[in-house]
């Protein structure tokens, strides 16, 4: 079974200065790997989503995340974080079940990000 | 806006009661899926409907069930309740499986307090 292990439960960090949100996967074949965020009474809304090709990708709101098989990681980061970036931010990976359409993700826990102005 | 819809946003209910949560998914998306998020357990897949058909099934207790109707809404039934029951539970909605739509969009949520 898959399973999304991210370490940290809450980071704080001083706006301008740099961000990396740690995701480690457990899964058997090539994962699909995905990053939300969910601010305060929101839902989640995705950043950037890896399926196949460049192992860096590119997402929303400045992000981006990078793909290493060896280490089994789906790091997230950002060069200079703004205070709206203050949110919780989820790791996942999706693998397509049995039938037609089955598909499901598995979430890690989540890492609360707090930003000091 | 990410197009997924969640009807109520707050619901407060008894210990024993039964519930109906309600979720519209993107226009032409096919496959929706039901999460549960509480302090305790995190983000958990309940269940997923494709095209009106059940088709992926989490860690959903046999007091929930949920269908998917003809026009594609679904709607969660979480009944007997228990005051654990408590969490906010996520409706998100896809064009299909993987490899033919690429990300899920998540409703707003249902916050389900149960006393």
């Amino acid at each position: 079974a898959q399973s999304v292990t991210q370490p940290d439960i809450h980071i704080t960090v001083s706006e301008g200065a740099s961000l990396e949100l740690r995701c480690n996967y457990s899964y058997g074949a090539t994962p699909y790997l995905f990053w939300y965020v969910q601010s305060p009474g929101q839902g989640l809304q995705l950043l950037l989503k890896y399926f196949s090709g460049d192992t860096l990708v590119q997402g929303i709101k400045g992000f981006e995340a990078e793909f290493k098989r060896s280490q089994s990681s789906f790091n997230l980061r950002k060069p200079s974080v703004h205070w709206s970036d203050a949110a919780e931010y989820f790791c996942a990976v999706g693998r397509r079940a049995s039938g037609a359409g089955s598909y499901q993700l598995t979430f890690g826990k989540g890492t609360k990000l707090s930003v000091i102005p | 806006d990410s197009g997924v819809t969640q009807t109520p946003k707050h619901l407060i209910t008894a210990t024993g009661q039964r519930v109906t949560l309600r979720c519209s998914p993107r226009s032409g998306d096919l496959s929706v899926y039901w999460y549960q998020q509480s302090l305790d357990q995190g983000l958990q897949f309940l269940i997923q409907y494709y095209n009106g058909e059940e088709r992926a099934k989490g860690n959903i207790l046999e007091r929930f069930s949920a269908q998917q109707f003809p026009d594609l809404h679904s709607e969660l039934n979480l009944s007997s309740l228990e005051l654990g029951d408590s969490a906010l539970y996520f409706c998100a909605s896809s064009g299909g499986g993987l490899g033919v739509s690429t990300e899920a969009f998540f409703g707003q949520g249902t916050r389900l307090t149960v006393v």
